[in-house]
């Protein structure tokens, strides 16, 4: 089972929210865990959006707007990208990562189409 | 301006060796913890490696023994020797920047295909 799974696509309208989850493998506490979101679109690498643990423990990207925010649902032992009033450039590709035994882990990516 | 310019990339037959090289500008490498990043075509993100600046190094383990990243100060570059390669290690390979803790500075990419 790996680490992050990410949904492999979402779709949502232009002026709705979106909300892509990162949900790690049984037996990692998403509690003790930074979660870091990047967005990708074709031929370019990847931005950093955001990294959220907690209210008290979170960071915006340079430059990303505030309608991109990031939470948990410990529950469901997930991290979540939460995108409001979506727009056209929003449709790409967005990884969750987190650092886990000494390496970057990356979930496999949501697509995200704004139709 | 912060840049990082990856180079070295291309077509190499399985088994073969590559080095990829990474040119900062805009910080200095031995200050910053640096890592190679490599997306397969079509597919997902896969971290590969990571030099902390101190030396301590880091590596995914489907690349342990086989790649060794390295850094030259007087040129402020970050290298991937890649040897014994796959089909499978075909992909784009970034190197990205780290602060406080956010990888946070990529380059635009090096594509290494491994193919008979």
């Amino acid at each position: 089972q790996a680490v992050l799974t990410q949904p492999s696509s979402l779709s949502a309208s232009p002026g709705a929210s979106a909300s892509l989850t990162c949900t790690l493998r049984s037996g990692i506490n998403i509690g003790t865990y930074r979660i870091y979101w990047y967005q990708q679109k074709p031929g370019s690498p990847p931005q950093y959006l955001l990294r959220y643990k907690s209210d008290s423990d979170k960071q915006q990207g340079s430059g990303v707007p505030s309608r991109f925010s990031g939470s948990k649902d410990a529950s469901a032992n997930a991290g979540i990208l939460l995108i409001s009033g979506l727009q056209s450039e929003d449709e790409a590709d967005y990884y969750c990562m987190i650092w886990h035994s000494s390496a970057w882990v990356f979930g496999g990516g949501t697509k995200l189409t704004v139709l | 301006e912060v840049q990082l310019v990856e180079s070295g990339g291309g077509l190499i037959q399985p088994g073969g060796s590559l080095r990829l090289s990474c040119a900062a500008s805009g910080f200095t490498v031995s200050d910053n913890h640096i890592s190679w990043v490599r997306q397969a075509p079509g597919k997902g993100l896969e971290w590969v490696s990571v030099i902390y600046r101190g030396g301590t190094t880091y590596y995914a383990d489907s690349v342990k023994g086989r790649f060794t990243i390295s850094r030259d100060n007087s040129k402020n570059t970050l290298y991937l020797q890649m040897n014994s390669l796959r089909a499978e290690d075909t992909a784009v390979y970034y190197c990205a920047k780290e602060s406080d803790y956010v990888l946070d500075y990529w380059g635009q990419g090096t594509l290494v295909t491994v193919s008979s």
